[in-house]
């Protein structure tokens, strides 16, 4: 199995809302990732978990919690969040980093997320 | 990480090759470079990785000069299905951290 899933699709939220969004992966990956890309706009990178513990955190606003219960699964909870955080966002996955070369990361289709 | 720099779009025809160019002047001695394909609406995908000299798989050609200071990615007799924002990216991956660049739009047409 060498998917990403994603749920949901898409996701339509008012700026008091508070949703979450998942991610699973059964690849044994222990590094899962959160990414934000705006339209024709190349994706940015918003957290980092390895071994189940963030590694990396973007300086993405607080309305933007990342959580990851187990090696399988990384959820994004939202909060209290503006229109212009509509995007795409994508989780991925990989190896842990190994010395000297790169790893490759496995993407999921992505949520589509509409702030109103 | 090191800086890449690509074409911004390109546009090519079906059954042709296309060779997309990256530059990575300030690439370190153990960085490795990755390309990614974006479909609309879809997560990247890896296509190819490679240190140096020329790599090959099933999907494309890597070929990177002995100085390193550029690749070339090279799909071979594209289709309308190959259209696509392609990614060049450098780096060791110490930190698990890939920044993507601007990336070149690539349309294929018939």
């Amino acid at each position: 199995d060498t998917e990403v899933t994603q749920t949901p699709k898409h996701l339509v939220m008012g700026m008091t809302n508070k949703k979450s969004l998942k991610c699973e992966q059964h690849m044994g990956h222990r590094a899962m990732y959160w990414y934000k890309q705006k339209a024709k706009k190349p994706p940015e990178l918003m957290f980092v978990y390895s071994y189940e513990k963030l590694s990396i955190n973007e300086s993405v606003p607080s309305r933007f919690s990342p959580e990851c219960p187990n090696s399988s699964l990384l959820n994004l909870h939202l909060h209290a969040l503006q229109p212009e955080d509509s995007a795409l966002y994508l989780c991925a996955s990989s190896q842990v980093k190994r010395e000297g070369r790169g790893n490759e990361q496995f993407f999921g289709p992505g949520t589509r997320l509409t702030v109103l | 990480l090191a800086k890449t720099t690509q074409p911004i779009s390109m546009d090519s025809y079906e059954g042709q090759e296309v060779n997309i160019t990256c530059s990575h002047n300030n690439i370190a001695t153990n960085d490795y470079i990755t390309w990614y394909q974006q479909f609309p609406s879809q997560g990247p995908r890896f296509i190819i990785q490679g240190y140096k000299t020329k790599v090959t798989n099933e999907v494309a050609s890597l070929f990177i000069p002995a100085d390193r200071k550029s690749s070339t990615l090279s799909l071979p007799r594209v289709s309308l299905s190959d259209t696509a924002v392609y990614y060049c990216l450098v780096g060791m991956n110490r930190d698990d951290k890939i920044i993507f660049g601007k990336g070149t739009r690539l349309h294929i047409l018939p």
